[in-house]
């Protein structure tokens, strides 16, 4: 079964530095690969995915991710992060095939700090 | 176009009762998941339903169930909650639920208490 990892619980990062959100996952083969983004007390909003093609995706809000099928990583960028982008963020997969009906799994979550 | 809804937004229940949490899709979409979050366990797939028919579940006891309508509105109904219900749970839509291809979008959530 396919598993992700997120190995940081919080990360703090002041306004205006850069932020690199770490995923890795255990697949067999490349799964569709995603992050989403969780305010307080809201659902999960779709930040960017993966499922082929170049390497470094563009997702929104200036977000970007770059997938390394050599370190099984998705990690999640962004150069200057906004007091507005603290928040939780998951990492999630699906296998590439799927049965169509497969679930995402998700990541524990990285809480985001941002410092003034 | 509206997003996915749920309701109620928030549920205090007592042990032993059961209850129904509703999931209105994005309208097109004919594919309905759910998940629960929980902060032991994180977020956990529940199940997905496709025109009526639920086509995949997550190891959840059978005391989760769900359904969907043919209007693609789905419900999810857990049996005799217990303390550890106590979650989020989230539901998602896609246009089809083709893996990956089809990106899932969430709603707000309910927030289930079980006391």
């Amino acid at each position: 079964a396919q598993s992700v990892t997120q190995p940081d619980i919080h990360i703090t990062v002041s306004e205006g530095a850069s932020l690199e959100l770490r995923c890795n996952y255990s697949y067999g083969a490349t799964p569709y690969l995603f992050w989403y983004v969780q305010s307080p007390g809201q659902g999960l909003q779709l930040l960017l995915k993966y499922f082929s093609g170049d390497t470094l995706v563009q997702g929104i809000k200036g977000f970007e991710a770059e997938f390394k099928r050599s370190q099984s990583s998705f990690n999640l960028r962004k150069p200057s992060v906004h007091w507005s982008d603290a928040a939780e963020y998951f990492c999630a997969v699906v296998p590439w095939a799927g049965g169509g009906a497969d679930g995402l799994t998700f990541g524990k979550g990285t809480h985001l700090i941002i410092q003034p | 176009k509206a997003g996915v809804t749920q309701t109620p937004r928030y549920l205090i229940k007592t042990r032993g009762q059961q209850v129904t949490l509703s999931c209105s899709p994005i309208s097109g979409h004919r594919s309905v998941s759910w998940y629960q979050q929980t902060p032991g366990q994180g977020l956990q797939f529940l199940f997905e339903y496709f025109s009526e028919t639920q086509r995949n579940k997550g190891n959840f006891p059978g005391r989760f169930s769900g359904r969907q309508f043919s209007n693609s509105r789905s419900e999810m109904n857990v049996s005799t909650l217990e303390l550890g219900d106590s979650a989020l749970y989230l539901c998602a839509s896609s246009l089809a639920g083709r893996g990956g291809s089809d990106t899932q979008y969430f709603g707000p959530g309910t927030r289930l208490t079980v006391l």
